[in-house]
Order: structure tokens, then sequence, then C-alpha cells
């Protein structure tokens, strides 16, 4: 079947700091892979996609690289700001599929 | 273009009623799907409308239905209403069947008492 697993949070960083959030994955198929984020009362905002393996998704300075070989798709960012607290949701849609499968999300909070 | 929304924002039901919750899709969109997020949890699938046909369910009982309409918004329905319903409603709209590129509206918060 398609799941995703992504760590456990919560996560605090101060400002500045270097972030990974982990995220692998079991799909049948060729998944495309995400990175949502969800800001306190609001709704999942794509952050960013790779649909193949080694593509490297990039935006707002977050990045995140597809690994066939090891089904991983860690997101990373060099300096975290107060402003990029949310949760962080990866996700996974097959080539064949039309439902995402969402991990459990990572909470993410950066302290000034 | 106008992004994607849901109607309301919050409601309160309690045990076995019945609620409705709608959609408006993404301008130029002819897909829309439905997720129920627990609290703490990710977005689980329940099922999309496509051409205002079901093209695809999760593992949600028949209890949760759904329609899409000419313009192709669309209403989740919940009947029997029960407490493990509560949980964050989110529909996403998207143009075609299979596609990656899904937009997401801000949600329906239900509390069931």
């Amino acid at each position: 079947g398609n799941s995703v697993t992504q760590m456990e949070g919560p996560v605090t960083l101060s400002e500045e700091a270097f972030l990974t959030i982990n995220c692998t994955y079991t799909a049948t198929g060729y998944p495309s892979l995400f990175w949502y984020v969800q800001y306190p009362g609001e709704g999942l905002q794509l952050l960013l996609k790779a649909t193949k393996a080694d593509d490297k998704g990039s935006n707002k300075g977050f990045e995140a690289t597809y690994r066939k070989e090891t089904t991983s798709f860690h997101l990373e960012k060099g300096s975290v700001q107060v402003s990029d607290s949310a949760v962080y949701f990866c996700a996974l849609i097959t080539n064949t599929g039309n439902q995402f499968y969402f991990g459990t999300g990572t909470s993410l909070t950066v302290i000034p | 273009e106008t992004g994607v929304t849901q109607s309301p924002t919050h409601l309160i039901k309690t045990r076995g009623q019945q609620v409705t919750l709608r959609c408006s899709s993404q301008s130029g969109h002819n897909t829309v799907s439905w997720y129920q997020q627990a609290l703490g949890q990710g977005p689980q699938f329940i099922f999309q409308y496509y051409r205002e046909e079901e093209n695809g369910r999760g593992n949600f009982p028949p209890r949760f239905s759904g329609l899409q309409f000419p313009n192709y918004s669309s209403e989740l329905n919940v009947n029997a209403l029960e407490l493990d319903d509560s949980a964050l409603y989110l529909c996403a709209s998207s143009s075609g069947q299979v596609t990656d590129t899904q937009y997401f509206g801000p949600g329906t918060r239900l509390t069931v008492l």
C-alpha cells in the first residue's frame, strides 16, 4: 500500500538554526512527493514538490530531494525564521491515483 | 482567479445530527477532493468528485456522502454524526482526474458534542 512516515515533533529551534524534517514513504507505482505547510488556523499550502527520482524541489529557502534508493524526501532549510513556525506535512500521490497520502505532520516552532 | 473557498468556517453539532459542508472550487477546476484532518493528524482522503461523478473513495463509511454541481462546487454530507467526526474538513480542487496539483481551501472545523 501507500503510506508516508515523518519524524515526530514537536521541533523547537532558535532563529537561524538548520532544519531537517525526515520523511520516508512506501508506494506502489511512481509517486510524486510533496511538502505542505499549515499555519495556525489555515488550510494546507504547497511548499514544494518533486515528481521523479533525484529531482530537487525548492521554495522559500526550503529544499527536499526525491531519493528513490532510500525512499525518502527529507525537508531542509539552512536558516529558519520565526515566520517558519507551522506544521509541515509530507505527502505523496501515485501516478495512477487521485488521492494524497499524508504523514502525520511535524510541528515546528522557531524562537527568536 | 479566485481560490478555493469553504463554508461554514466553524460548526458545532450534536451526536446523531446531520451536517452539510460546502466547497467552491478554484476557477477552471472540475475536480474536488475532500479530506478529514483529525486533531494532530494528517489529512485522510474521503472521496473525490470529477465532473459530478464520484471518482474514488477512501476508507470512510457510507454515511459520508457528497455531491458535485454543474458549476463544480461540491458538498460533503455526514449523517448520524459521531464524536469521532470532530475534525477539520478540507476540500481541494484540481483540473482533471489524476493530477498532482491540488489547491486546498481553509477548511471547516466541525465539532460534535
